[in-house]
């Protein structure tokens, strides 16, 4: 079983819809959770940081459930632009160590 | 700013020559990273740089060798690869200290690397 679970998708839903991915990790001393964005042939970007409480930023919304070991990302009015590969990662705390979910990719439609 | 750069962006090599890869950050980061990603992949982990000191080197074939000049710079020294080690080949680096904020890595563009 992987570290870190996505569905690779791919997700494609047309603009303005509202899209959600799902992660699951299986490490329970995993402390830092990241949602990150990859862009065809560009590297990985930091889209949002999950806290425990749960966290907004604009049209992105993410979640973390610690007990279930389950983290959530929500795009809201989805844009062209959203597309991309939606990348969970862990880490454990001091470990140095990203762990990388396969990614899911996500096409905006017109 | 969380800028960290690498040079060359593109890298065509034979499998007898020796080339180096660089990557610099100006952000007071004291770790960085070399990953490796293929294709529909998501990046692999290769060695890790603390205060300038290898810290983690995930069973990386010596072919590839990594150095850690300064603070700011990190080099990937490339001798005799395969096809297979073709990728895009990225750096990334993380602040110093705490718990949280530390494991919160910044990638650079990558080199995109062609072994033939």
């Amino acid at each position: 079983r992987k570290e870190v679970e996505q569905d690779p998708g791919p997700f494609n839903v047309p603009e303005g819809a509202t899209v959600a991915f799902n992660c699951t990790y299986s490490n329970s001393a995993s402390q830092s959770f990241f949602w990150y964005r990859q862009d065809c042939r560009k590297e990985p970007k930091l889209l949002m940081s999950v806290y425990s409480s749960g966290n907004e930023d604009g049209r992105f919304t993410a979640q973390l459930n610690r007990a279930s070991q389950y983290i959530s990302l929500l795009i809201r009015d989805s844009k062209l632009s959203d597309s991309a590969t939606y990348l969970c990662v862990v880490s454990r705390q001091g470990a140095q160590k990203l762990v990388f979910g396969q990614g899911t990719r996500l096409t905006i439609n017109p | 700013d969380t800028e960290v750069t690498q040079t060359p962006k593109h890298l065509v090599m034979g499998m007898t020559n020796k080339k180096s890869l660089k990557c610099e950050q100006h952000m007071g980061h004291r770790a960085m990273y070399w990953y490796k990603q293929k294709a529909k992949k998501p990046p692999e982990l290769m060695f890790v740089y603390s205060y300038e000191k290898l810290s983690i080197n995930e069973s990386v074939p010596s072919r590839f060798s990594p150095e850690c000049p300064n603070s700011s710079l990190l080099n990937l020294h490339l001798h005799a690869l395969q096809p297979e080690d073709s990728a895009l080949y990225l750096c990334a680096s993380s602040p110093p200290g705490g718990t949280f904020y530390q494991e919160t890595q910044y990638f650079g563009p990558g080199t995109r690397l062609l072994v033939l």
